[in-house]
């Protein structure tokens, strides 16, 4: 199994609604990680975990909220979104985090709508 | 810091002929450098990578690349382009930190009949 499943594929939320992506993964991966990509734009790093622990945090701000229960699973918790964060949520894994050249490993995203 | 620039955001090709996608990088340690598809309404896949050895990198669905220090190049060829090669191409280098890509604005390819 070579997939790095998201759910769901698409969310429409209002501004004051608070939802979850997930993101689910059965290689054994132990780093896992959220990219955001606007329409037309390249994908920008948002967080990564590392064995479980939050690793890197690219000044994201606080509505987005991560998790990682465990070594499978991956969520991104949101609440009071604003309409600029609507885009394309990809979840990511690979064997580890390394020293950069690994091997990343895509879902195909949540598509966010905010109204 | 580390980036890339693609060079042409959009290029159009005949079914057959040379697809080349244009990348070049910008790095002050000696750079990992990637190749990644995107097909419409998915995630990315990644097509090859360069991390040090052979500049000439082979990767899947025929492509490959070919990594030129001198003219700080990676650029990406497949001799004879298929109508499914349609997609989105992104070059990236890797910041130094794992898993934290730097990916060029992408270049749209598409394959005329």
């Amino acid at each position: 199994d070579t997939e790095v499943t998201q759910t769901p594929k698409h969310l429409v939320m209002g501004m004051t609604n608070k939802k979850s992506l997930k993101c689910e993964q059965h290689m054994g991966h132990r780093a896992m990680y959220w990219y955001k990509q606007k329409a037309k734009k390249p994908p920008e790093l948002m967080f990564v975990y590392s064995y479980e622990k939050l690793s890197i945090n690219e000044s994201v701000p606080s509505r987005f909220s991560p998790e990682c229960p465990n070594s499978s699973l991956l969520n991104l918790h949101l609440h009071a979104l604003q309409p600029e964060d609507s885009a394309l949520y990809l979840c990511a894994s690979s064997q580890e985090q390394g020293d950069g050249n690994e091997k990343l490993f895509f879902g195909s995203g949540t598509q966010l709508s905010v109204l | 810091a580390q980036s890339v620039t693609q060079l042409g955001s959009h290029v159009s090709v005949s079914e057959g002929a040379l697809v080349l996608l244009r990348c070049n990088y910008s790095s002050s340690v000696p750079p990992y450098l990637f190749w990644y598809v995107q097909y419409p309404n998915q995630g990315l896949q990644l097509l090859l990578k360069y991390t040090t050895g052979a500049t000439l990198v082979k990767g899947i669905n025929g492509f490959e690349a070919e990594f030129k220090k001198s003219e700080t190049s990676f650029h990406l060829t497949k001799p004879s382009a298929h109508m499914s090669d349609a997609a989105e191409y992104f070059c990236a280098v890797s910041s130094g930190q794992g898993g934290k890509l730097i990916f060029g604005q992408g270049t749209e390819l598409s394959v005329k009949p």
